[in-house]
């Protein structure tokens, strides 16, 4: 079945440093691709997402590119803040489905 | 627009007791809604999807006995926790995908229902 690996957290940064979250999926047919994040005590927000391969979604500077030969969607930024601490869930979408399925989440810490 | 509210926020109630949890798209409609349940640090375990005017669809290993899902307008879709129990004590997210637009394979999330069953 479909699925989504993102790389283990907690990711620790200082403030403005870039930013990596890895994700690479498992999927039949074109699936869409799509960052979430949630901020402590809150629900997902939608962050960024992709619907084809080599598409790229951005949001808020945040960046992923749909690689369909590396079957990946990687999270980057170049500078990252306080603010951005939170949990990452890459997930996806397969085409008629709907359904979501989710990467396990990495989670964020950004010092000043 | 893509708001969906929960409602309650949070709720404490005893062991026994059942417990609605109401989720709502507020500027769009949605004919499916996702219930989604997320436990301390994991990622979020799907559920059921819930079909207006339709059953519910459950997720293998979810019981459709205990967590009933009713769909009853394009814009409301409600999950009652029946007989609630110390473990079904978690956090209880919905989601809707819009009917009818271009983002129609976007979900957009609740803020989530903090259950605690004593």
């Amino acid at each position: 079945g479909d699925s989504v690996t993102q790389m283990e957290g907690p990711v620790t940064l200082s403030e403005e440093a870039f930013l990596t979250i890895n994700c690479t999926y498992t999927a039949t047919g074109y699936p869409s691709l799509f960052w979430y994040v949630q901020y402590p005590g809150e629900g997902l927000q939608l962050l960024l997402k992709a619907t084809k391969a080599d598409d790229k979604g951005s949001n808020k500077g945040f960046e992923a590119t749909y690689r369909k030969e590396t079957t990946s969607f990687h999270l980057e930024k170049g500078s990252v803040q306080v603010s951005d601490s939170a949990v990452y869930f890459c997930a996806l979408s397969n085409t008629g489905f709907q359904k979501l399925v989710f990467g396990t989440g990495t989670r964020l810490l950004v010092s000043p | 627009g893509a708001v969906v509210s929960q409602h309650p926020s949070w709720v404490i109630c005893k062991s026994g007791t059942s417990v609605k949890i109401e989720c709502r798209s507020l500027d769009f409609q949605a004919t499916t809604m996702f219930w989604y349940r997320q436990f301390p640090k994991q990622s979020l375990m799907l559920m059921a999807t819930s079909n207006e005017g339709s059953k519910a669809t459950y997720e293998q290993g979810v019981e459709k006995d205990k967590f009933l899902i009713n769909h009853a307008s394009l814009t409301l879709s409600t999950l009652t926790v029946t007989s609630a129990h110390p473990e079904d004590s978690s956090f209880y997210i919905c989601s809707a995908s819009p009917a009818g637009r271009e983002d129609t394979d976007t979900q957009y999330f609740g803020p989530g229902t903090r259950l605690t069953v004593l």
